[in-house]
């Protein structure tokens, strides 16, 4: 089945750039989708169709997708960006949707 | 704003049946080209995608639960069910439903979620 790999941890000053990355086989051949959980409440999506932004969410959230990776960046950190950070596929082959393990970001 | 609220038991014996319903407000359930879905997180784990129906009925399951999972829409209640079946210790999570309103494999609202465990 598909797999999608993040990295466990991202660390990062409030005020910079924070990148968080995903990375799957031809992973920009697909939609990527991005959510936040902030500890103790349910997933938010941050980022859909691999650049595209809810209604809701800051302009800091951006995002983009080749090759084999696909990248969340989230500009400016604040401290309340501090949470765990999924990105998502549907993989056709499979017929599911696929999730990966999940990135938390600490800011610092 | 569509809001979203499981409900359901937190305790479910081993093997039993695992029923959650998820209350739809501020909208209904039967606005076509919506799609209504659960979501599962283990304890300290990721998520896991259980399955999703349309409005009109049609479903979407994860292929490792279809075969202990239905999904279901009751317009007359505005509100989706959950059932599992079968349920063992790996089936304990906290559980999410979900609408989509661009497509069944995007999760735009999710409910607070409610932790169900299967107990021996």
């Amino acid at each position: 089945s598909y797999v999608l790999t993040q990295p466990p941890s991202v660390s990062v000053a409030p005020g910079n750039t924070a990148r968080i990355t995903c990375g799957g086989n031809n992973i920009g051949s697909k939609g990527v989708h991005w959510y936040q959980q902030r500890p103790g409440q349910a997933p938010v999506l941050v980022i859909y169709y691999d650049g595209d932004r809810p209604s809701g969410i800051p302009e800091r959230f951006s995002g983009s997708n080749s090759g084999n990776t696909a990248t969340l960046t989230i500009s400016r950190v604040e401290a309340g960006d501090e949470a765990d950070y999924y990105c998502q596929v549907w993989d056709s082959r499979s017929a599911r949707v696929v999730f990966a393990g999940g990135t938390k970001l600490t800011v610092l | 704003q569509l809001q979203l609220q499981e409900s359901g038991p937190g305790l479910v014996k081993a093997s039993e049946t695992l029923s959650l319903t998820c209350s739809v407000s501020g909208g209904s359930i039967s606005n076509t080209n919506y799609y209504w879905g659960w979501i599962r997180q283990s304890p300290g784990k990721g998520l896991e995608w259980i399955g999703s129906v349309y409005y009109s009925g049609n479903t979407y399951y994860n292929p490792s639960l279809e075969s202990r999972v239905t999904i279901s829409i009751d317009t007359s209640k505005n509100e989706f069910s959950l059932k599992v079946t079968s349920v063992t210790a790996a089936d304990t999570a906290v559980y999410y439903c979900d609408y989509g309103a661009v497509s069944y494999s995007i999760f735009d609202v999710w409910g607070q979620g409610t932790l169900v465990t299967v107990s021996s």
